[in-house]
């Protein structure tokens, strides 16, 4: 079954600390898509990173990284040294060889100042 | 570039009735996949469109359907409104010029409540 778990309902750091949002996903495809989402409280999905299956690499992207791991099945998401702007829910999705995105669960991220 | 673009932003029905969303994707793009957003269930797909004919589905009953125009602007309808289908519905739009549906560019979304 093609599934994307965030086991992380709500994280709560204090502004300038480092957070990783945990993304695991499960697919019997061999090529696949994993996203990444952010979504404010105004509720418009903003992309924040596409990866495919055969792409490894970590990405950094300013404050913003990605670890994808196969190995692992997981694509995990880190902001260094966050700002309260970075407040959201993050979602985490797979693409599947319909092109459904299969999402996960979300997880709040709650960035105090 | 325009991006996508949803109406109305936000709705108000009571059980029974039935409403239309609308949405027009980015110009040059011709999927429109729909996705809908609760607190209970998360964010699931609904369907998409695809020069005018559905080309996937979600696991949703059927008071839940859409359409394509040849515009590529599709909507979507749900008839005899449940407490339930109180949500978000998402529009999402893909395949511009390289043809990609890898890539999903959101809209606003369409704030549904259901009294």
């Amino acid at each position: 079954a093609q599934k994307v778990t965030q086991a992380q309902t709500e994280i709560s750091v204090v502004e300038k600390e480092d957070v990783t949002l945990d993304c695991v996903y499960e697919t019997r495809d061999t090529t696949y898509y994993l996203f990444w989402y952010k979504q404010p409280p105004s509720g418009e999905l903003v992309f924040l990173i596409r990866r495919n299956s055969f792409d490894e690499q970590n990405e950094i992207s300013g404050r913003y990284s990605w670890n994808f791991q196969k190995s692992t099945s997981s694509f995990n998401f880190t902001i260094t040294a966050s700002q309260v702007v970075d407040s959201a829910v993050y979602f985490c999705a797979l693409l599947d060889s319909n092109y459904q995105l299969i999402w996960g669960a979300g997880t709040k991220l709650i960035i105090k100042p | 570039k325009a991006g996508v673009t949803q109406t109305p932003r936000y709705l108000i029905k009571t059980r029974g009735q039935q409403v239309t969303l609308s949405c027009s994707p980015i110009s040059g793009h011709r999927s429109v996949s729909w996705y809908q957003q609760t607190p209970g269930q998360g964010l699931q797909f609904l369907f998409e469109y695809f020069s005018e004919t559905q080309r996937n589905k979600g696991n949703f009953p059927g008071r839940f359907s859409g359409r394509q125009f040849s515009n590529s602007r599709s909507e979507m309808n749900v008839s005899t409104l449940e407490l339930g289908d109180s949500a978000l519905y998402l529009c999402a739009s893909s395949g511009g010029g390289t043809g990609r549906r890898d890539e999903q560019f959101f809209g606003p979304g369409t704030r549904l409540t259901v009294l």
